[in-house]
């Protein structure tokens, strides 16, 4: 089946900074999401983006199907960023995989 | 809109207990499925329903079973408890079989003891 591979498992940062999230699949997809985790185990939608480039405040998300990878990039990280991302993609038989995620960890 | 809604928030089992995790959505969807989160593990796919009438297994089907009667609920059975399904469950919705935006409840924490 499907692999979806993130990296980095772990990121530490300290607020202001900079990050950005990888996301890489191993077949074609239907659609790709970006989740937020946060501290209360609540999954946030960031984006659907099965292609191209979206941009939502300090977070946008870029995804280039052709090379089946996607990034996250999060700009002037704040405390409340905190928690883990999760990629998941669709796969032609139609079931949703997630990625083992990132934990990222924004110190004040 | 409610959105996609999962009961209990909370529960425990004692091994060898059935119990049956609900899912509504209010949104039309065709599209559910049911996961487990376990620490390190990410989310793992149980069970998945493209429409009512049509279920099919994920990675991880082993002792739960799923019933799609109405377009709304999807309900997630464990018919004997084991320790091993401890884990917090989240149930999913989306538009369309062919991928949309899904959305998420906000989960089940199971305990079996």
């Amino acid at each position: 089946g499907i692999q979806v591979e993130q990296s980095p498992p772990d990121l530490i940062l300290q607020e202001g900074a900079n990050s950005t999230l990888r996301c890489n699949f191993s077949d074609s997809v239907n659609n790709l999401q970006w989740f937020h985790q946060n501290p209360w185990g609540q999954l946030i939608n960031l984006f659907y983006i099965p292609s191209g480039t979206k941009q939502n405040g300090r977070l946008s998300a870029t995804t280039v199907a052709t090379e089946r990878y996607s990034l996250l990039y999060i700009s002037s990280s704040q405390t409340t960023d905190s928690g883990v991302y999760f990629c998941a993609v669709m796969n032609r038989d139609d079931k949703i995989i997630f990625g083992k995620g990132t934990r990222l960890h924004i110190l004040p | 809109n409610a959105g996609v809604t999962q009961t209990p928030k909370f529960q425990v089992l004692k091994t060898g207990q059935s119990m049956t995790l609900q899912c509504a959505q209010d949104m039309n969807h065709e599209y559910m499925s049911w996961y487990r989160q376990d620490p390190g593990m990410g989310l793992r796919l149980i069970h998945y329903s493209v429409g009512a009438g049509i279920t099919d297994q994920g990675e991880v089907p082993n002792g739960y079973n799923v019933s799609r009667s109405t377009t709304e609920d999807f309900p997630l059975r464990l018919l004997s408890a084991a320790p091993s399904q401890t884990s917090v469950y989240f149930c999913a919705s989306s538009s369309s079989f062919e991928g949309t935006e899904a959305f998420f409840g906000q989960g089940t924490r199971l305990t079996v003891v």
